[in-house]
């Protein structure tokens, strides 16, 4: 079975400086990993994603993540923090050697960017 | 472009209704999900469309879940006989890919169903 975890319910950062919100995941196969991100009453945007290759992945809005496979871990982060990057982010997997296989969510980490 | 589009965005429902919502995908997508998201907790997979096929309904909770997608595009979750334990947002998602193409998928805004 494929699972993904966030261990911080929310993370706290001051406007400027750097963010990390951690993700760890398992599959028994190579991962599809994502990460979007929720804004109130609002659907998931997609942030970025990592299939295969370079493992710094760069996104949207200033974003990126690093895969390490060695740790199975996907962190977020960003350079310098914005207050409007203040939503709910959701990692995902999915496990690319099993087709049927969905896409698996962690619980979510709320992100708290203040000015 | 236009994104997936979701109606309606809120219902309320009497225990014992029966609901009907509806998910518009972005134009050409294969691959259509649905997702049920509890209050704080991160979407969980109820069922996938490749076109019109249903291929998997793993996820639904209970035979009173039932999905379609008839012409593969526009695609209905009904809910028959609503519970309590059934109030969530509900979540569509399209793919431009097939499932095992690892496409990304594309969420809508999600309809937030309270059963009273």
């Amino acid at each position: 079975a494929q699972s993904v975890a966030q261990p911080e319910d929310q993370v706290n950062v001051a406007e400027g400086n750097p963010l990390t919100v951690k993700c760890t995941y398992s599959v028994s196969g190579n991962p599809y990993l994502f990460w979007y991100v929720q804004y109130p009453n609002r659907g998931l945007q997609f942030l970025l994603k990592y299939i295969t290759g370079d493992n710094l992945v760069k996104g949207s809005y200033g974003f990126e993540a690093e895969f390490n496979k060695s740790q199975t871990s996907f962190h977020l982060k960003k350079p310098s923090a914005l207050v409007s990057d203040s939503a709910l982010y959701f990692c995902a997997v999915r496990d690319k050697d099993n087709a049927g296989n969905m896409l698996t969510f962690g619980g979510g980490t709320r992100l708290m960017v203040k000015p | 472009g236009a994104g997936v589009s979701q109606s309606p965005r809120y219902k309320v429902a009497k225990r014992g209704q029966d609901v009907a919502l509806r998910c518009d995908p972005i134009s050409g997508h294969v691959s259509l999900f649905w997702y049920q998201q509890a209050l704080g907790q991160g979407p969980e997979f109820l069922t996938y469309f490749q076109n019109e096929a249903q291929l998997d309904k793993s996820g639904l909770p209970s035979d009173r879940f039932f999905a379609e997608r008839p012409e593969g595009s526009v695609s209905t979750l009904k809910i028959q006989r609503t519970q309590q334990e059934d109030s969530a947002v509900y979540l569509c998602a399209s793919s431009l890919y097939r499932l095992a193409e690892g496409g990304t998928q594309y969420f809508g805004p999600g309809t937030r169903l309270l059963v009273l």
